[in-house]
């Protein structure tokens, strides 16, 4: 079954402390890309990636870092967390040939709570 | 960089009435606008696409109208029915794909 997978799904953590969301899609997409979902702003996308070793900004990227080593997988990591990173956070890929877009899959979102 | 601007940001209609929710960009690049449907608890799901060489694009309810000029795009949903009820997300894709707020569509049985 063609998915993204992103874990874990629910997350509670301190400030300062490192973490690490995973996120994975079995689809051979060129394109992945992390955004996160707050109550009144909608999607904002934190970083994105054409393809392997190549990333990007989005509009909201401080305090975030990407890799991304292989096709399959784009992991978002938080070196040190505060509370205003307390959101809904999506994973998605899609397919990007002849620099034409295919429409998003998204993972199922991780609900990340820092205290 | 892009800009999506979407209203109304929540809309009741009445079961069987129809639904237009509105997007503008600000990228005149932009090529690619896709609709997605958010239900509670889950991430947001395609309902409809459509490319810049396009004006129109109809499935079904769902239609989706694309005025390149005034760089603004619109999702039509007709005989609306209480499944209907989500949040409908616009998008702009030039680069990275760029979302509008979001619309909370309620259709009350």
């Amino acid at each position: 079954e063609a998915q993204v997978t992103q874990n874990p799904r629910y997350l509670i953590t301190v400030t300062g402390k490192k973490l690490t969301v995973t996120c994975s899609q079995n689809m051979n997409h060129e394109y992945m890309s992390w955004y996160r979902q707050d109550p009144g702003l909608g999607l904002r996308q934190i970083y994105y990636s054409m393809n392997v070793e190549v990333t990007d900004k989005g509009d909201v990227p401080e305090g975030y870092k990407v890799s991304r080593k292989e096709k399959r997988n784009f992991p978002l990591i938080l070196e040190s967390p505060s509370p205003n990173q307390t959101s809904l956070y999506f994973c998605a890929s899609t397919s990007f040939v002849a620099r034409r877009y295919s429409p998003l899959h998204f993972g199922n979102g991780t609900r990340l709570t820092v205290t | 960089g892009e800009n999506v601007e979407q209203h109304p940001s929540t809309l009741s209609v009445q079961e069987g009435d129809s639904a237009v929710i509105k997007c503008t960009y600000s990228d005149s690049a932009s090529n690619y606008f896709p609709w997605y449907k958010q239900e509670l608890g889950k991430g947001p799901q395609l309902i409809i696409d459509i490319r810049s060489n396009v004006g129109e694009k109809k499935d079904q309810r769902i239609a989706v109208t694309l005025n390149k000029t005034a760089k603004h795009f619109s999702l039509h949903i007709t005989e609306t029915q209480p499944e209907d009820s989500a949040v409908y997300f616009c998008a702009a894709t030039r680069g990275g794909v760029i979302f509008g707020p979001g619309t909370s569509l309620s259709v009350i049985p």
